[in-house]
Formats: structure tokens, C-alpha cells, sequence
């Protein structure tokens, strides 16, 4: 049973960069995408993007300017960086794992809170 | 890239059968046959029930079922049970190696 966990700080400051990781247990990191999805409080979920397992990425277009994935095979991790952050950025963020390229998204972490404020 | 359009709201009694729609547009639910539906109970995390249209999860009852017709996808649950009342969202392939979410819809249980 494959399991997601996010990790990373629960609070960033406006302009900063948002940075969390994603630890997948239960089975490889290999040969799946990988995504992040947010979600701000009463609101509904929007598609960050995917990672492959062999680094190559894709972003939605409204976020691709200050958007970064990555993918450590070795750690059996995937991680998120997105840029100059501003209070719109304040959500809860999940990792999931995709069943396929065209997604359904089969296994989530249980999502972290991020807050952007100073 | 736009968000596909599900109504706010659905709402049925125990035993009924709701119909939740899902609309985009031939570039994202009618283009392609990877229209997804998700569960998503008050601070949980949202639960694959749908995926590819019609095809169920292991684990998830056949309560539960997907179809599409052109632009629009539909989810319908029938023997509306309480543990029914969550919130609904659709996802679907746009193109692009890109997805896009519905906006959701609250389901209640009357």
C-alpha cells in the first residue's frame, strides 16, 4: 500500500519561496507521475503540476512562471517549489500519485497547510 | 485552462439516486476518456471513486458509477446512504500533459 506524506514549513513569508517535499512509502518512486494539488480553505482543488519519475515535469499554465518540481529517486521523494508567494498561495497542499499520464489520482498524502503571512 | 463547471450544490434522501454533472469543453472532458471523481469528507483528503469515466477503484461499491456524453460527465449515486454527504470534484486530461478540476459540488444527505 503505497503511502504519501508532505513535509516542509507551515508558514512563509510574502515574496519568499514555498518549499515542501513529498516521502512515498510502500513502493518506488519509479515509473508514475507524481503531483501536487492545492486547495484553499473553502475552496476547490487546483492542479499544480506532475513529476516523472525521470525528472521531467509539467506545470499549469497559470502557476509555470513560478513553479519547480523535482524528483529524488535515491530517497524515494518528490518535491515543490513555488516562487514569490503572496496570501493567494495560502492553501492546503497534498502530493498524490497519478494512475496513469492523463492522471486519476489513486493514493494522497493527507495534505499540509500552508499559510503565507508575515 | 478553465475549471469545469459543476453545480454548488446536490442534495437527495436516503435511498435516492443523485446525478452530479461535470462540464468542460472538447478540449478537456470530451476530448478524452479520463474524466475522474473524487470524495472528499471535511478534513480529509479528496478519495479516487471514478477514474477513466466508469471505472471503479477496488473497494469502492458499485453504489457509485460514471458516464459521459460529449462535453459533460456525470457521477450518479444511488441508495444514497449518510456517509454520502461529502464534497464531489471531477478531473479530467486537457490536453498538453495537463489536468484541470472541477470546482465541486456539496453533496447532502437529507
Amino acid at each position: 500500500q503505497v503511502q504519501l506524506q508532505e513535509s516542509g514549513p507551515g508558514l512563509v513569508k510574502p515574496s519568499e519561496t514555498l518549499s515542501l517535499t513529498c516521502t512515498v512509502s510502500g513502493g518506488s518512486i519509479g515509473n508514475s507521475y507524481w503531483s501536487w494539488i492545492r486547495q484553499p480553505a473553502g475552496k476547490g482543488l487546483e492542479w499544480i503540476g506532475r513529476v516523472y519519475s525521470s525528472g521531467s515535469s509539467n506545470y499549469n499554465p497559470s502557476l509555470k512562471s513560478r513553479v519547480t518540481m523535482s524528483v529524488d529517486t535515491s530517497n524515494n521523494q518528490f518535491s515543490l517549489k513555488l516562487t514569490s508567494v503572496t496570501a493567494a498561495d495560502t492553501a492546503v497542499y497534498y502530493c498524490a500519485k497519478a494512475l496513469a499520464r492523463q492522471g486519476g489520482f489513486d493514493y494522497w498524502g493527507q495534505g499540509t497547510l500552508v499559510t503565507v503571512s508575515s | 485552462q478553465s475549471a469545469l463547471t459543476q453545480p454548488p450544490s446536490a442534495s437527495g434522501s436516503p435511498g435516492q439516486s443523485v446525478t452530479i454533472s461535470c462540464t468542460g469543453t472538447s478540449s478537456d472532458v470530451g476530448g478524452y476518456n479520463y474524466v475522474s471523481w473524487y470524495q472528499q469528507h471535511p478534513g480529509k483528503a479528496p478519495k479516487l471513486i471514478i477514474y477513466e469515466v466508469s471505472k471503479r477503484p477496488s473497494g469502492v461499491p458499485d453504489r457509485f458509477s460514471g458516464s459521459k456524453s460529449g462535453n459533460t460527465a456525470s457521477l450518479t449515486v444511488s441508495g444514497l446512504q449518510a456517509e454520502d454527504e461529502a464534497d464531489y470534484y471531477c478531473n479530467s486530461y486537457a490536453g498538453s500533459n495537463t489536468v484541470v478540476f472541477g470546482g465541486g459540488t456539496k453533496l447532502t444527505v437529507l
